[in-house]
């Protein structure tokens, strides 16, 4: 158990749903990362919350969008879903900002768009 | 901006044999390079951590890489490999403080007994 809690771990949603995958971070930590890993495109960086601000975004959709709460978990909401979105999503956690600690990783959410 | 490039897509070795994974990183400044490890429906381990210390870095579960300025290299090597070896690597790159770590693509260890 890396700490890192992520659920669900296994989620089947149609396309033009939405859905909201959530994360709790490692205790102490207050960075969160999200990642999506796909056959095709491997581990992509979608964005990152430190401390509940926005810190940093990578390839993250406009039809995404996350928070980090007060308590730190964090929760990543995917809407209009298109099987493309079929993936793994993974939330990281590290204690500070920037990266040069490295994460901590959750063991995934698998999502499956049908 | 920082990149990394993982040489193997795909590397097999018998149990026993030594094995070595390597990866070459482009960085403008001074890089913290990472090697994740991940285990078939697992989620990413970290194996070791190169931060501006020794040039050598020694991880978990024997594992070790060298940190080559000179080459831009960061491989990851281990003596003797182990079946339970048998899973994805990644080679990960960020430029110190930056909020960006840049994943290769991969490397699928196959062990074979």
């Amino acid at each position: 158990d890396s700490g890192v809690t992520q659920t669900p771990k296994h989620l089947i949603t149609a396309t033009g749903q939405r859905v909201t995958l959530r994360c709790s971070p490692r205790s102490g930590d207050l960075s969160v990362y999200w990642y999506q890993q796909s056959l095709d495109q491997g581990l992509q960086f979608l964005i990152q919350y430190y401390n509940g601000e926005e810190r940093a975004k990578g390839n993250i959709l406009e039809r995404f969008s996350a928070q980090q709460f007060p308590d730190l978990h964090s929760e990543l909401n995917l809407s209009s879903l298109e099987l493309g979105d079929s993936a793994l999503y993974f939330c990281a956690s590290s204690a500070r900002q920037g990266t040069n600690y490295g994460y901590t990783f959750g063991s995934g959410t698998r999502l499956t768009v049908v | 901006a920082q990149s990394v490039t993982q040489l193997d897509s795909h590397v097999s070795v018998s149990e026993g044999t030594p094995v070595l994974l390597r990866c070459n990183y482009s960085s403008s400044y001074s890089p913290s390079l990472f090697w994740y490890v991940q285990h078939p429906n697992k989620g990413l381990q970290l194996l070791l951590k190169y931060t501006s210390a020794a040039t050598l870095v020694k991880g978990i579960n024997g594992f070790e890489a060298e940190f080559k300025k000179s080459e831009t290299s960061f491989h990851l090597t281990k003596p003797s490999a182990h079946m339970s070896d048998a899973a994805e690597y990644f080679c990960v790159v960020s430029d110190l403080w930056n909020n960006d770590m840049r994943f290769g693509a991969g490397t699928r260890l196959t062990v074979k007994p």
